[in-house]
């Protein structure tokens, strides 16, 4: 089966540094995705990683290590705009051609003054 | 721009109605497309994987004669709720990636409201 986990909720403050994990056990392994939801609105792509490693992308950095099945976004310099719900999104095949997305719980993130 | 379109954004209708919504990709044909639903303050659960001519794949717990797609062209999906009722009140969201582009992230559409009276 397919379980992916995530903090429900997480503040921080202006400024700082926030690190949202996820954990996952899921089979046909085939990537980790990062989404930014706003209250509303359709999810946003933040980053993508297959391999192990960080990837950077401006304030956002994603880490993957796939033999602990555990991801983590890290935001920098916090800005208000950036209180909404993080997804973290296993790609994963489902035993023929397809790969489908399969999402965790995503965290909530509030910024605060 | 937007890769990926989804009409309508909102829907508001009695119960008993059945209620389609299209994705299209926009940029790119699309063989395979993916049906979504969040209820507020959850996470997206996958309905079921659309196939360009042929059945789509549904996940577990989900009615496939409750919620009817149909995908008959490279750039078309439809999702139909049909005979919606109070509790299929939700956010319906579809989603594609381009075939060509495998280590691009899935395009989103802007998702259709649904509300059942």
């Amino acid at each position: 089966g397919q379980n992916i986990d995530q903090p429900t909720e997480m503040t921080a403050t202006e400024g700082a540094i926030v690190q949202i994990n996820c954990t996952y056990q899921t089979s046909g392994f085939n990537g980790l995705f990062w989404y930014q939801q706003h209250a509303g609105e359709a999810p946003t792509f933040l980053s993508y990683n297959v391999l192990d490693g960080l990837e950077e992308k401006g304030r956002f950095s994603s880490f993957l290590s796939r033999s602990k099945g555990y991801s983590y976004l890290l935001l920098k310099e916090l800005q208000m705009k950036d209180s909404a719900s993080y997804l973290c999104a296993v790609r994963a095949k489902d035993g023929g051609a397809t790969n489908k997305l399969i999402f965790g719980t995503g965290t909530l993130l509030a910024v605060q003054p | 721009g937007a890769v990926v379109s989804q009409h309508p954004s909102w829907v508001i209708c009695k119960s008993g109605t059945s209620v389609k919504i299209e994705c299209r990709s926009l940029d790119f044909q699309a063989t395979t497309m993916f049906w979504y639903r969040q209820f507020p303050k959850q996470s997206l659960m996958l309905m079921a994987t659309s196939n360009e001519g042929s059945k789509a794949t549904y996940e577990q717990g989900v009615e496939k004669d409750k919620f009817l797609i149909n995908h008959a062209s490279l750039t078309l999906s439809t999702l139909t709720v049909t005979s919606a009722h109070p509790e299929d009140s939700s956010f319906y969201i579809c989603s594609a990636r381009d075939p060509e582009n495998s280590n691009q992230p899935q395009h989103f559409g802007d998702g259709t409201r649904l509300s059942i009276l």
